[in-house]
């Protein structure tokens, strides 16, 4: 069965470049998630979607973060001018509706700053 | 807030022996707690969770986690270690207004053969 994939694995931007991060969800899940984790961190939240609403963007760290999800399904997120502090691993997740649902997480881009 | 801690940055056990990774937490009302597992270069794994019911729940790979409302502590354990085993280990609380994940700063298990 299809999980969580997330493109590109691995991606290395020159400092003021612009990314874009691809998130693919499980089928049928309406909750999609957006987290960051730094080396040695536990995951930090970003931002959060049911279906293609936005309902908590509280995470972003600056306004140069930004995501989508147009029709409900797939999500980008996209930085803007990279910096070297958003250097991290981007982790997607997604969920069934609901506060007993597990979230499912995809394997991850490392973004890399230079 | 709500929040939870790891106060074991490593956790060493022998293989074979039992295994305990600890989580304390801190939330208003019920926790909805869970617990992942990070392999190296690969995304978090879904072990277990409570949301209500038997204070004792079973997951996968043989984990489970005792949740105790009066120490508010959610345990991870198995009976037995394997090598295999050895890897990051994350706790989190769910966020009942916005469903997200807050993460503990992970403990690391390292299994000796």
């Amino acid at each position: 069965g299809a999980g969580v994939s997330q493109s590109p694995r691995y991606k290395v931007a020159k400092r003021g470049q612009d990314v874009a991060l691809r998130c693919d969800p499980i089928s049928g899940h309406v909750s999609l998630f957006w987290y960051q984790q730094a080396l040695g961190q536990g995951p930090e939240f970003l931002t959060y979607f049911q279906n293609e609403a936005q309902l908590d963007k509280s995470g972003l760290p600056s306004d140069r973060f930004f995501a989508e999800r147009p029709e409900g399904s797939v999500s980008t997120l996209k930085i803007q001018r990279t910096q070297q502090e958003d250097s991290a691993v981007y982790l997607c997740a997604s969920s069934l509706a609901g506060y007993s649902y597990e979230q499912y997480f995809g394997p991850g881009t490392r973004l890399t700053v230079t | 807030a709500q929040s939870v801690a790891q106060p074991e940055d490593q956790v060493n056990v022998a293989e074979g022996n039992p295994l305990t990774v600890k989580c304390t937490y801190s939330v208003s009302g019920n926790p909805y707690l869970f617990w992942y597992v990070q392999y190296p270069n690969r995304g978090l794994q879904f072990l277990l969770k409570y949301i209500t019911g038997d204070n004792l729940v079973k997951g996968s790979y043989g984990f489970e986690a005792e949740f105790n409302k009066s120490q508010t502590s959610f345990h991870l354990k198995k009976p037995s270690a394997l090598v295999s085993d050895s890897a990051l280990y994350f706790c989190a609380v769910r966020d009942k207004n916005t469903d997200k994940l807050i993460f503990g700063t992970g403990t690391r298990l390292q299994v000796f053969p």
